[in-house]
């Protein structure tokens, strides 16, 4: 079985301040990863995603994430935040399942931009 | 541009109504997927298929159903409302083979009273 945790449910920021989004998941299998972001009264898009090479992948909107196997994270890093980037942000894990793929959310993390 | 649209933004039901959400996809994926959202406990599945007629359980399935009868159409069927099912719920869809990013729609806001 494969979990995901955010611990952060409300993570408040300055504008251009760095932040970082923390994601721990656990799966017995190898897995891929990926963060959603969620703007208000929308639905989930996908941020980025995490498959095979390079554990450093990138947004093309400044985001970026480290995959690190030994700790099982991924976090969801900024060094500049942008008002606009105020949203709810979902960590997701997917592993291969009796012959189809399960992706698991995590619970969530709402980003607040302060001006 | 890929896009998944779904039949209601709001809705509001009475307790022990029959609810249908309808959910469209115009990618020709083979997967789509539902999903409840509710505050602090994220996204939890509750049924997806991975083929026309085909649908699986997931992981909150009971009091709802589903129903696919054409590959871009996925509907979600509450036979009888009841005011814990009070939920934004959202649809996604995603193609086969490899790891593959699902596409949400914009999600239908359901209020049973």
């Amino acid at each position: 079985a494969q979990s995901v945790t955010q611990l952060d449910s409300q993570v408040p920021v300055f504008e251009e301040a760095p932040v970082e989004l923390r994601c721990n998941y656990s799966s017995s299998v190898s897995v891929y990863l990926f963060w959603y972001v969620q703007y208000p009264n929308q639905g989930l898009q996908l941020l980025l995603k995490y498959l095979s090479g390079s554990t450093l992948v990138e947004s093309i909107n400044g985001f970026e994430a480290e995959f690190n196997k030994s700790q099982t994270s991924f976090h969801l890093r900024k060094p500049s935040v942008h008002i606009s980037d105020t949203a709810e942000y979902f960590c997701a894990v997917s592993d291969r399942s009796g012959g189809y793929q399960k992706v698991t959310f995590g619970t969530g993390t709402k980003l607040q931009v302060i001006p | 541009d890929v896009k998944v649209t779904q039949s209601s933004r709001y809705l509001v039901k009475r307790t022990g109504e029959k609810v249908f959400l309808e959910c469209v996809q115009d990618m020709d994926h083979e997967n789509m997927f539902w999903y409840r959202q509710d505050p602090g406990l994220g996204l939890r599945l509750i049924y997806f298929s991975y083929d026309v007629k085909m649908k699986e359980k997931g992981d909150i399935p009971e009091g709802y159903s589903v129903s696919r009868e054409k590959k871009e159409r996925f509907s979600l069927i509450l036979e009888s409302a009841s005011t814990n099912q009070t939920s934004m719920y959202l649809c996604a869809s995603g193609g086969s083979g490899g790891a593959y990013e699902q596409y949400f729609g914009p999600g239908t806001r359901l209020t049973v009273t």
